[in-house]
């Protein structure tokens, strides 16, 4: 069963502090991985979108990392804000052998805050 | 601009009252829609998609149905709401490109079933 993992479910740190969220999954054949923000009551925006063939990608302060060899990705948040505070989605998907059938698989997210 | 519109933003219905959410989206003509559900504590789930008007197809066997009467809008409905059906829902789109069909999420509706 196709399957992803995040940790930690939900996380606080300091603004201005470093921090990293993983995302485990089972999801195969694999296309691509993606990490989306939501905040509280709204939809989700996407971050970054890799391949299997990326291993980082870069969207300000926000960095992937993709291993696609153990199945695991990270976030890493740098120099984090009190705007940074929402939830963390990773979200992997198949390969796309029908547009518009990808049956994407989510995981629950990390719920992250951020305190002066 | 791929601007996606949902209406409306919240709802509080009685169990046994029919449901009619709306989506629309501007920019690109013939994408892909998606309604998804977001319940507390749980992934997304894929309820519906469609890819073409009157081109609909469910994923999850439930008392929800879904329409796309015109090319940009994508219509979520139920003639009975239960009270499992509460939650958070989400219409995405996906336009064709090369990098996997990034998917956009519209502002969301809560709904309450009471």
């Amino acid at each position: 069963k196709n399957q992803v993992e995040q940790s930690p479910q939900s996380l606080i740190i300091l603004e201005g502090k470093n921090c990293t969220l993983q995302c485990n999954y089972t999801v195969s054949p694999f296309s691509n991985l993606r990490w989306y923000k939501q905040d509280t009551g709204r939809g989700p925006v996407s971050l970054t979108i890799m391949t299997f063939s990326e291993n980082t990608k870069s969207n300000g302060r926000y960095t992937a990392t993709l291993d696609a060899d153990t199945k695991q990705s990270s976030l890493h948040i740098t120099a984090s804000q009190l705007s940074d505070s929402a939830s963390y989605i990773c979200v992997v998907s198949p390969s796309a052998t029908n547009f518009g059938n990808e049956k994407l698989t989510f995981g629950t997210g990390t719920r992250l805050t951020i305190i002066p | 601009s791929q601007t996606i519109h949902q209406w409306p933003a919240t709802l509080v219905q009685p169990v046994g009252s029919p449901l009619s959410l709306e989506c629309t989206v501007e920019g690109t003509s013939n994408p892909n829609l998606y309604w998804y559900r977001q319940a507390a504590g749980r992934g997304l789930q894929l309820l519906f998609y469609s890819v073409g008007i009157g081109q609909i197809s469910s994923e999850v066997p439930q008392n929800l149905s879904a329409s796309r009467p015109q090319d940009r809008q994508f219509i979520l409905s139920s003639k009975k709401l239960l009270l499992s059906d509460s939650g958070f829902y989400l219409c995405a789109r996906a336009d064709r490109q090369t990098t996997g069909y990034e998917q956009y999420f519209g502002p969301g509706t809560r709904l309450t079933v009471t």
